[in-house]
């Protein structure tokens, strides 16, 4: 059974950088197709992609957050890491992790697919004003 | 790029049948197959219910069902039960740029 967990502080001051860790297990983020995406949900909101990266090390962000994002993977732990550049009270969200499913190979062509099957528990991050 | 459009909220009794929408553009849910759906309890982090508009996951009763006319996707729950209840998220690839592009979500009430 996959499973990915969220790590980090669960209160940054604004202007700071945010760093969180994805710990999973039962997947490797170097086979073919796999990938691990961050998604972050404010209070009572709705869910906002933040980021994916890919098991070549091919990465996405979200292009309105583009700027102040970096995602990395370190395979020998198994982790993917998230950092966010000068917080604001406006990201304060519980934070996701999840697993991005290897396409599936048809003919002996590899089918794209972009959804999340296991999802962490999320944590929280709060930037107080 | 704005949000995907969902209904705030959708309602409907034991038994009976409820769709929800997602409507967006040609750019995304119109123009590609890759449009999914996420069941989300309070407290808890999203579950997978659909996903390529009509593929179902290992483990989602086949009361969900899924379906696209245009740039409007639809996710339909028949015979709803109390477990129903929850918030639910469209979403869809937009392009290399913006691969999952989320809906407003839709608070289901199983009255």
């Amino acid at each position: 059974q996959i499973t990915l967990k969220e790590s980090g502080p669960t209160l940054v001051k604004p202007t700071q950088t945010l760093t969180l860790t994805c710990t999973f297990s039962e997947f490797s983020l170097t086979t073919s197709g796999v990938g691990v995406g961050w998604i972050r949900q404010p209070p009572g909101k709705a869910l906002e992609w933040l980021a994916l990266i890919y098991w070549d090390d091919d990465k996405r962000y979200s292009p309105s957050l583009k700027s102040r994002l970096t995602v990395a993977k370190d395979t020998s732990k198994n982790q993917v890491i998230l950092t966010m550049t000068n917080m604001d009270p406006v990201d304060t969200a519980t934070y996701f992790c999840a697993h991005k499913p290897p396409g599936v190979s048809i003919f002996g062509v590899v089918t794209s697919n972009y959804y999340f099957d296991y999802w962490g528990p999320g944590t929280l991050v709060t930037v107080p004003s | 790029q704005s949000a995907l459009t969902q209904p705030p909220s959708a309602s409907g009794s034991p038994g009976q049948s409820v769709t929800i929408s997602c409507t967006g553009t040609s750019s995304d849910v119109g123009g590609y197959i890759y449009v999914s759906w996420y069941q989300q309890h309070p407290g808890k982090p999203p579950k997978l219910m659909m996903y390529e508009v009509t593929k179902r996951p290992s483990g989602v009763p086949d009361r969900f069902s899924g379906s696209k006319t245009g740039n409007t996707a639809s996710l339909t729950i028949s015979g709803l039960q109390a477990e129903d209840e929850a918030h639910y998220y469209c979403s869809s690839y937009a392009g290399y740029n913006n691969p999952y592009m989320f809906g407003g979500g839709t608070k289901l009430t199983v009255l």
